[in-house]
């Protein structure tokens, strides 16, 4: 009953290194998003993805890009990290409109820029 | 402008007090507003509410909606040290073929013993 998992769990970049942070989930969901959290700004929408081979953008994209070449994983890249990118980001995921039962959040990633 | 505000953002009180946290929100296209407790980690689903008026209720916790005025409310009652957390509201904005979800900033309930 893995769910949503994320990695890594950590990750400190130097201003302008590119990574990719990982979400993969087992539950057959269509819909997967990523947001990230900053202290007194709640969640924000970063990118959402529909279904394989279909990605939007939501509040925040810039700075980020995301593909979803599977159902199961939605990888969130940063090309050239900035300390504004400082911040922890979840991925979500949830099944679709007629069996909606709300959002299962991945345990996030703590992302340091410096 | 889409938006979901909480209030109290924080708010600190002693076991075996109820409690209520409240969320308004202004959406274009409403579908289902959400509850989440927040410790160190990921947020955990407690509620989702669609209906006007029909509360949600899960052992000390309860919720309702009120889709008229636009708000929610969570209530706890008989508050433990284990319910301290953040707890978000958010609402999902319904556009095509899914909904995205708009959170709130959140609010932070301290219990202490």
């Amino acid at each position: 009953n893995a769910g949503v998992t994320q990695t890594p769990k950590f990750q400190v970049l130097k201003t302008g290194q590119s990574m990719t942070l990982q979400c993969a989930q087992d539950m057959n969901h269509e819909y997967m998003s990523w947001y990230r959290q900053d202290p007194g700004m709640g969640l924000r929408l970063i990118h959402y993805s529909v279904g394989a081979g279909i990605t939007d953008q939501g509040e925040v994209p810039n700075g980020y890009n995301v593909s979803r070449s599977t159902t199961e994983d939605f990888p969130l890249r940063l090309l050239s990290a900035a300390p504004s990118q400082t911040s922890v980001y979840f991925c979500a995921s949830s099944s679709p409109p007629d069996n909606f039962d709300g959002y299962t959040f991945g345990s996030g990633t703590r992302l340091t820029v410096v | 402008e889409d938006k979901v505000v909480q209030s109290p953002l924080s708010l600190v009180v002693h076991e075996g007090d109820t409690v209520t946290l409240n969320c308004s929100y202004e959406v274009t296209n409403f579908r289902s507003l959400l509850w989440y407790k927040q410790e160190k980690k990921a947020p955990t689903f407690l509620f989702m509410l669609t209906s006007s008026g029909i509360e949600k209720k899960s052992g000390r916790l309860s919720s309702i909606l009120d889709k008229k005025e636009l708000f929610s409310i969570l209530n706890i009652t008989a508050t433990q040290t284990g319910d301290s957390a953040v707890y978000l509201c958010a609402v999902e904005n319904y556009g095509g073929s899914q909904g995205n979800l708009i959170f709130g900033k959140g609010t932070k309930l301290s219990v202490k013993p």
